[in-house]
């Protein structure tokens, strides 16, 4: 089975400060791992993935994402927040080789609020 | 690029009532797939379609629930008959993946589903 886990339901930060939106997964062998976030009445957006290779992933508006193989995770950063990052964020899994042809399974979801 | 476009983008139904929601996907893209997001129990995967082709409907909570892809251009969701827990947002992606399960999902803006 491949889980995701977002342990925080919401991250507050004052805009200018970094942020990071915590993201843990469970796989079988290799992952792909992806964030996507979502405005009100909208649908999900991709913001970066993980395939292979260098384990800091830089993708849209600025941020960034880190593999770390060991903790099994994929934090999504920020150096400077912006009042506009306000979203609701969500990390996905997905096992490199499953026979079993599933799709992305997605986290429950962080919400950021950016304050000005 | 238009984008996913999904019709309607809100549905208030009674209880009992068939409901049909549609996607008309990104040309060329070759995979489909339908979600549901509530507050409860968050992102969930449907079914999901390849070429046209079901590839897993595990999702799908009961056979009140059917999905069709009749070609490459419309996928529509059917609920008969619908029932108050039904009520969620819908969502419908695609994408132009080539089997390699690692492409970006683009996401429709969804269908606000309430049965009354």
């Amino acid at each position: 089975a491949q889980s995701v886990a977002q342990p925080e339901d919401q991250v507050n930060v004052a805009e200018g400060n970094p942020l990071t939106v915590k993201c843990t997964y469970s796989v079988s062998g290799n992952p792909y791992l992806f964030w996507y976030v979502q405005y009100p009445n909208r649908g999900l957006q991709f913001l970066l993935k993980y395939i292979t290779g260098d384990n800091l992933v830089k993708g849209s508006y600025g941020f960034e994402a880190e593999f770390n193989k060991s903790q099994t995770s994929f934090h999504l950063k920020k150096p400077s927040a912006l009042v506009s990052d306000s979203a609701l964020y969500f990390c996905a899994v997905r096992a490199t080789l499953d026979t079993g042809r599933r799709a992305l399974t997605f986290g429950s979801g962080t919400r950021l609020q950016v304050q000005p | 690029d238009a984008g996913v476009i999904q019709s309607p983008r809100h549905e208030v139904t009674e209880m009992g009532q068939e409901v049909t929601l549609r996607c008309k996907p990104i040309s060329g893209h070759d995979y489909l797939f339908w979600y549901r997001q509530t507050m409860m129990r968050g992102l969930e995967l449907l079914i999901y379609f390849n070429n046209n082709v079901p590839i897993d409907d595990s999702g799908m909570p009961e056979d009140r629930f059917s999905a069709k892809m009749p070609n490459a251009s419309f996928s529509t969701l059917k609920i008969q008959p619908s029932e108050p827990r039904d009520s969620a947002v819908y969502f419908c992606a695609s994408s132009l993946d080539r089997g390699t399960y690692n492409s970006p999902l683009h996401f429709g803006n969804g269908t606000r589903l309430t049965v009354t």
